[in-house]
């Protein structure tokens, strides 16, 4: 069965600290995993998206890393800010078509203190 | 931001009400999609479409329709609105680009059934 798995479920941490979500998977066949962040009330935003030859991609303060081989992924927060308070969504897409799948986890709620 | 728009953003109707929800976006995408999200919980897919006059099920079972008339504007219908019925909402579009097809989400529609 196709699944996205990630945890923490809920994290908290203090303004100015790294963290690392994970994400682990069991989608095959396997296109390509994207990482969304979703604020309270608002719709998920695409942050990074890596293929199967891809191994770690950055965008700003956030890494993610994909290991395709153990099917797992992180994704590393540097230097936390206030704003980085959100919902942090892994998605695994089966195919990269149009007749392509999306699995989604229930995503890292990430809280971070002054 | 992606220019995709979601109206109205909250709702709160009584049973039985007939309910649209709009959903339109400015990129000239083909694909656009529906999702139900309950808090905590991943985001399932109830509707999409492939373009003008094309409109599939989704993964998630459910009563509403969709309509796909115009390519920039992609609707949701509840003939009869039951309290099983109260989620979140998000539309999401994207473009035909095989191996990275993000989807860019709307804000979202939360809706409350009485």
């Amino acid at each position: 069965k196709n699944q996205v798995e990630q945890s923490p479920q809920s994290l908290i941490i203090l303004e100015g600290k790294n963290c690392t979500l994970q994400c682990n998977y069991t989608v095959s066949p396997f296109s390509n995993l994207r990482w969304y962040k979703q604020d309270t009330g608002r719709g998920p935003v695409s942050l990074t998206i890596m293929t199967f030859s891809e191994n770690t991609k950055s965008n700003g303060r956030y890494t993610a890393t994909l290991d395709a081989d153990t099917k797992q992924s992180s994704l590393h927060i540097t230097a936390s800010q206030l704003s980085d308070s959100a919902s942090y969504i892994c998605v695994v897409s089966d195919r990269g078509s149009t007749l392509g799948r999306l699995y989604f986890g229930r995503g890292t709620q990430l809280t971070v203190w002054p | 931001e992606a220019d995709i728009y979601q109206t109205p953003r909250y709702l709160v109707i009584g049973t039985g009400k007939k309910i649209t929800l709009e959903c339109s976006q400015t990129m000239g995408h083909d694909k656009m999609y529906w999702y139900q999200q309950d808090p905590g919980m991943e985001l399932h897919l109830i509707h999409y479409s492939y373009g003008v006059n094309s409109t599939e099920k989704g993964d998630l079972s459910s009563e509403s329709t969709v309509s796909r008339i115009r390519t920039e504007h992609f609707p949701l219908t509840l003939e009869s609105a039951r309290p099983s019925h109260t989620s979140q909402y998000l539309c999401a579009s994207s473009e035909e680009d095989r191996g990275s097809d993000t989807q860019y989400f709307g804000p979202g529609t939360r809706l409350t059934v009485l």
